[in-house]
């Protein structure tokens, strides 16, 4: 059975600091892997998704993410954080694109000034 | 163009009565999908729809839960009987089908059960 790890339920971050969230991942075969955001009281954005290919992904709002096959790991990333990056975030794995998702229990990301 | 709605946007309802939810997915997508999320138990999938096939419904909790999807386009989940662990926000996703497409969420529906 697929499952989603995301080993971290709250992070803590300075504006204009680095960020990676962690995102581990079981799946027997090639995964597609996603990031989403929640904003409070709002649904899910899509920030990035990997198929294949390239194990760098660029996504909106300037984040990132890197797969890492031998890992078993999709961690995101953003080089500098805004303090409008305070959210939640959930990755989520599948067989395909429009599959059935598996997701993660989510990051709360708290930006402190 | 437009997202994925979902209506109405919060439900507040006594035990034992019957809700319904609706989404309207975006124009085109022919998958659909119901999520559920709570507090502990992160997201949930319920249900699936994908074009004229049978829905994968694998994900409903109990018979009380139950979902249809008219001329491809517009889904109703119904609740039956209502509990208050059924409290939860319910989120519709959809899809264009495509093996390298994602899932577009809707804002979700807050059910609160008293």
């Amino acid at each position: 059975a697929q499952s989603v790890t995301q080993p971290d339920i709250h992070i803590t971050v300075s504006e204009g600091a680095s960020l990676e969230l962690r995102c581990n991942y079981s799946y027997g075969a090639t995964p597609y892997l996603f990031w989403y955001v929640q904003s409070p009281g709002q649904g899910l954005q899509l920030l990035l998704k990997y198929f294949s290919g390239d194990t760098l992904v660029q996504g909106i709002k300037g984040f990132e993410a890197e797969f890492k096959r031998s890992q078993s790991s999709f961690n995101l990333r953003k080089p500098s954080v805004h303090w409008s990056d305070a959210a939640e975030y959930f990755c989520a794995v599948g067989p395909s694109g429009y599959s059935t998702l598996t997701f993660g229990k989510g990051t709360m990301l708290l930006v402190s000034p | 163009g437009a997202g994925v709605s979902q209506s109405p946007s919060n439900k507040v309802t006594e035990k034992g009565k019957d809700v319904e939810l609706r989404c309207d997915p975006i124009s085109g997508h022919t998958a659909l999908y119901w999520y559920r999320q709570s507090l502990g138990q992160g997201l949930e999938f319920l249900i699936y729809f994908q074009g004229n096939s049978a829905p994968d419904k694998s994900g409903l909790p109990s018979d009380r839960f139950s979902a249809e999807r008219t001329g491809g386009s517009v889904s109703t989940l119904t609740i039956q009987r209502t509990q208050q662990e059924d409290s939860a926000v319910y989120l519709c996703a959809s899809s264009s089908g495509d093996p390298r497409s994602a899932q577009y969420f809707g804002p979700g529906t807050r059910l609160t059960v008293l």
